[in-house]
């Protein structure tokens, strides 16, 4: 099974950029990248994915490498509610025996 | 409107008893998850219900029995409970299957403490 590999923790200003680093070196073709996150005390909600081509949402962006071994997360504009553990984690579309593998994530600390 | 609702939110209680945790969402998707997560915060799907039917069933000890009645609801009873049970569990939903590239929404967890 495809993994990710993630720091541990990240810290960042506040209202700062902040690029969160994913490695998943062992990707398929058929695989999505895939970014939640967790605040505290709460369940983990969406962020964004994609499959090759770099994306955006009103929340984040992310830039996927061309070899798609590696992905970053990039919030442009941190804010205080923005700390939380960030996980990435790949999906497979098509595999009948699914199962999805959350690491334990890269807790990001912002500080005011 | 909470999209995925789970009750309760905490539940305190000895080994042996048999808990159950509920699950409903409004969002109108066909599949419904049970996550846990760990002391070390690793989340792990357990089970896995396209319309009301078990799509995935993890390792997980029998002990352990998801009844979907309806595809908006997947509760979760435990029978026997032991110290090791002790964790957050997650609902979880998705429009379609685990196969294709859904978002999953996450209802905001049950703390279980086995004394």
């Amino acid at each position: 099974d495809a993994k990710t590999t993630q720091p541990n923790s990240m810290e960042s200003n506040e209202e700062e950029p902040v690029h969160l680093p994913c490695n998943h070196s062992t990707i398929s073709g058929t695989d999505y990248i895939h970014w939640y996150r967790q605040l505290p005390s709460q369940g983990p909600e969406y962020v964004i994915h994609g499959l090759t081509s770099n994306v955006n949402n009103r929340m984040a962006s992310l830039a996927i490498a061309e070899d798609r071994k590696s992905s970053t997360l990039i919030l442009h504009r941190a804010t205080l509610r923005d700390a939380a553990v960030y996980y990435c984690i790949l999906r497979a579309t098509m595999d009948s025996n699914y199962q999805l593998i959350w690491g334990a994530g890269t807790k990001l600390i912002i500080k005011p | 409107d909470t999209a995925v609702s789970q009750t309760p939110k905490y539940l305190v209680t000895q080994m042996g008893n048999d808990k159950s945790i509920k699950c409903e969402q409004n969002l109108g998707h066909d599949t419904m998850y049970w996550y846990k997560q760990d002391s070390k915060k690793f989340l792990k799907i357990m089970f896995s219900y396209n319309n009301k039917e078990l799509i995935i069933n993890e390792t997980v000890p029998n002990r352990f029995s998801p009844k979907s009645p309806d595809k908006a609801h997947l509760n979760l009873h435990i029978n026997s409970l032991e110290l090791g049970d002790s964790a957050v569990y997650f609902c979880a939903s998705s429009l379609r299957g685990p196969f294709s590239g859904n978002t999953i929404y996450f209802g905001e967890g049950s703390w279980l403490t086995v004394v």
